[in-house]
């Protein structure tokens, strides 16, 4: 089974609208962490927003949110008031237990229409 | 402070030959990861250093190897390179905290 997935291959949102990107994983673990990065196609990886599975409340990082819903594996990336530079590839990705290693959804490609 | 530093950003090499691909982690720094990432199989895991030491490795053959130094900076190195290991390969730097991943720019492998 994928451990992280990414359903939306490529998304188009117009100018200053909100915008959600879906992620659902699957672990045993009772503690692991979540990020979002997003990667423009300089490729570049760029953090934006992390949540850890004992967290209550969901991470916030300026027009970056994450949707943490534990019971449903799921944590969906939220982008307030989207610009024209939030077009770019961006992947959820979970790390596990006490090991650093990240793995990687497929991403979604997103793409703002003025 | 200063970001993940990879280098070279570019690279062209030939079939059979090797490569070392350099990263030098945030300041403070202990664990330094390597990922590849194609178009067909994504972002990959190669594997993981903390002072000195691999501490996780993925999957992936003999050939990719790595190591880091007492400073933290890390080299990874590909030998008889094949067309599939052309690649963008990324590195990504933690500190202390789980909650932090940081990644360079990439180097751009091209296999010929």
């Amino acid at each position: 089974a994928q451990k992280i997935t990414q359903t939306q291959p490529g998304m188009f949102v117009q100018e200053k609208e909100a915008v959600t990107l879906d992620c659902t994983y699957d672990t045993s673990d009772q503690s692991y962490g979540l990020f979002w990065y997003k990667q423009p196609s300089s490729g570049e990886m760029i953090f934006l927003i992390y949540q850890g599975s004992y967290d209550e409340q969901n991470a916030t990082e300026g027009r970056y949110s994450l949707n943490f819903q534990k019971a449903r594996k799921s944590a969906n990336l939220v982008i307030s008031a989207s610009q024209l530079g939030d077009s770019a590839m961006y992947f959820c990705a979970m790390r596990e237990g006490r090991y650093e290693k990240l793995t990687f959804g497929t991403g979604t490609r997103l793409t703002i229409i003025p | 402070k200063a970001g993940v530093t990879q280098t070279p950003r570019y690279l062209i090499k030939t079939r059979g030959q090797q490569v070392t691909l350099s990263c030098s982690p945030i300041s403070g720094h202990r664990s330094v990861s390597w990922y590849q990432q194609t178009p067909g199989q994504g972002l990959q895991f190669l594997f993981e250093y903390f002072s000195e030491t691999q501490r996780n490795k993925g999957n992936f053959p003999g050939r990719f190897s790595g190591r880091q130094f007492s400073n933290s900076r890390s080299e990874m190195n590909v030998s008889t390179l094949e067309l599939g290991d052309s690649a963008l390969y990324l590195c990504a730097s933690s500190g202390t905290g789980i909650t932090e991943a940081f990644f360079g720019q990439g180097t751009r492998l091209t296999v010929v």
